[in-house]
């Protein structure tokens, strides 16, 4: 079955510290992938997306992804974390194996950041 | 502003009480998407409607329905909910289901308790 994991459920930093969230999808065809984002009450936002292209993705609020194919990986980083930016992180994947469009969703990354 | 609105935000309902949540959207964006979000869990896609045509997943149990009287309304029927049904019910929309645009717009979620 097809399926999407985040490596870390958990994650604590202190500003200013850099950040990378590891996600993995188990599925050989071709795929759209996202990255969404949960503040504390609020509803999930688009964070980035890849379609096609350049691999290395630039989304909103200075963080970027990198789709690696041969590693089935979209990781998600940002160079300097701000206290802003804890959140709820979701990794999703869209197969694009015919008919509709569908996301898949990892689990999702808890991040907090401290000042 | 255009957004996807649920309602209520809180629900708490009896086992075996049957249950209604609610979802709008103003984007008039021709597909609608409920998922189940369980504590520390992935989103899981139940079902979605394009137009009015209806969509069911293969493990989506058949203790949940779904009705989309227009383009703006869908809800999310909950025959006899049981312990298990216990989540957070987002609700999602997209302009199209397929293409290389594709992307979901989110609810804040409807947090359903069962007791």
């Amino acid at each position: 079955a097809q399926s999407v994991s985040q490596h870390n459920h958990h994650v604590i930093l202190s500003e200013a510290a850099s950040l990378e969230l590891g996600c993995n999808y188990s599925y050989g065809g071709t795929v759209n992938l996202f990255w969404y984002v949960q503040y504390p009450g609020q509803h999930l936002q688009l964070l980035l997306k890849y379609f096609s292209g350049d691999p290395l993705v630039k989304g909103i609020k200075g963080f970027e992804a990198e789709f690696i194919k041969s590693k089935f990986s979209f990781n998600l980083r940002k160079p300097s974390v701000q206290w802003s930016d804890t959140a709820e992180y979701f990794c999703a994947v869209n197969p694009l194996s015919g008919g509709y469009n569908k996301l898949i969703f990892g689990a999702g990354t808890r991040l907090a950041v401290h000042p | 502003d255009a957004m996807v609105i649920q309602n209520p935000r809180y629900q708490v309902t009896q086992f075996g009480k049957p249950v209604t949540l609610s979802c709008s959207q103003t984007l008039n964006h021709n597909v609608m998407y409920w998922y189940q979000q369980k504590s520390s869990q992935a989103p899981k896609l139940l079902f979605h409607y394009y137009d009015k045509d209806f969509n069911n997943e293969a493990d989506t149990p058949d203790n949940f329905q779904s009705r989309r009287p227009n383009t703006s309304f869908c809800f999310l029927d909950i025959r006899s909910p049981g312990l298990g049904d216990a989540a957070m019910y987002l609700c999602a929309t997209s302009r199209l289901r397929t293409g290389s645009s594709y992307e979901q717009y989110f609810g804040p979620g409807t947090r359903l308790t069962v007791t």
